[in-house]
């Protein structure tokens, strides 16, 4: 129950095509859905996340799409860029014994070919 | 101002060494998380603590792990007799926690070898 599920491992995109990576969950408790952007020797950083209430946020080419019915969430990149090559960690969040606790999935490997 | 330290950034050891793995986190920051990444594997949850407790703990794997926070500041995680399964980049990161959408800040992590 909590775990996050994430695919694919890896994508190969174009430039300039649209690049999508899948999670789903289990537990209805998660209220926060961030995804995470890592790049080769440096710590994830936030990209951008959604709460349950709505069903889609977008931020300059990134949107994260989000079925709570189905307990799905997925990252969109639009006209994706070489500079777009890291890998994406989603996550969910719930308030637990005083703090926020992160469960991750396992990652995708995004490759933007020139 | 400065962001998530980890040290060493690398460090190799011999199995059945112990081994001991430093985060300065943001100050301030009263949540502090470890979490492990190895190939494949995504971020395993390790352990996290608000102030000095740690509420949660499940995510150890096993007693040869534990980690402890003083002053609400630094944080060590301490692996005893390494073995070559430990092998992997333990990552920290730290976080205001005041309200749901307060950001993990990462450290770039310690890489962790054992030979």
């Amino acid at each position: 129950q909590q775990q996050v599920k994430q695919s694919p491992q890896s994508l190969i995109v174009q430039k300039g095509g649209i690049s999508i990576i899948n999670c789903a969950y289990e537990n209805t408790a998660f209220d926060y859905f961030p995804w995470y952007q890592q790049f080769p020797g440096k710590g994830p950083a936030l990209l951008i996340a959604i709460r349950p209430d709505v069903s889609e946020k977008k931020e300059g080419r990134f949107t994260i799409s989000f079925n709570k019915s189905a307990k799905q969430f997925s990252l969109h990149i639009m006209d994706s860029q070489p500079g777009d090559s890291a890998t994406y960690f989603c996550a969910a969040s719930a308030y637990t014994s005083g703090t926020y606790k992160y469960i991750f999935g396992t990652g995708t490997r995004l490759k933007v070919l020139a | 101002g400065a962001g998530v330290s980890q040290s060493p950034s690398n460090k190799v050891t011999e199995k059945g060494k112990d081994v001991e793995l430093r985060c300065d986190p943001i100050s301030g920051h009263t949540a502090l998380y470890w979490y492990r990444q190895s190939l494949g594997q995504g971020l395993e949850f390790l352990i996290y603590f608000q102030g000095n407790s740690a509420p949660d703990k499940s995510g150890l794997p096993s007693d040869r792990f534990s980690a402890e926070r003083t002053g609400g500041s630094v944080s060590t995680l301490t692996i005893q007799r390494t073995q070559q399964e430990d092998s992997a980049v333990y990552l920290c990161a730290s976080s205001l926690a005041r309200t749901y959408n307060s950001p993990l800040h990462f450290g770039n992590g310690t890489r962790l070898t054992v030979t």
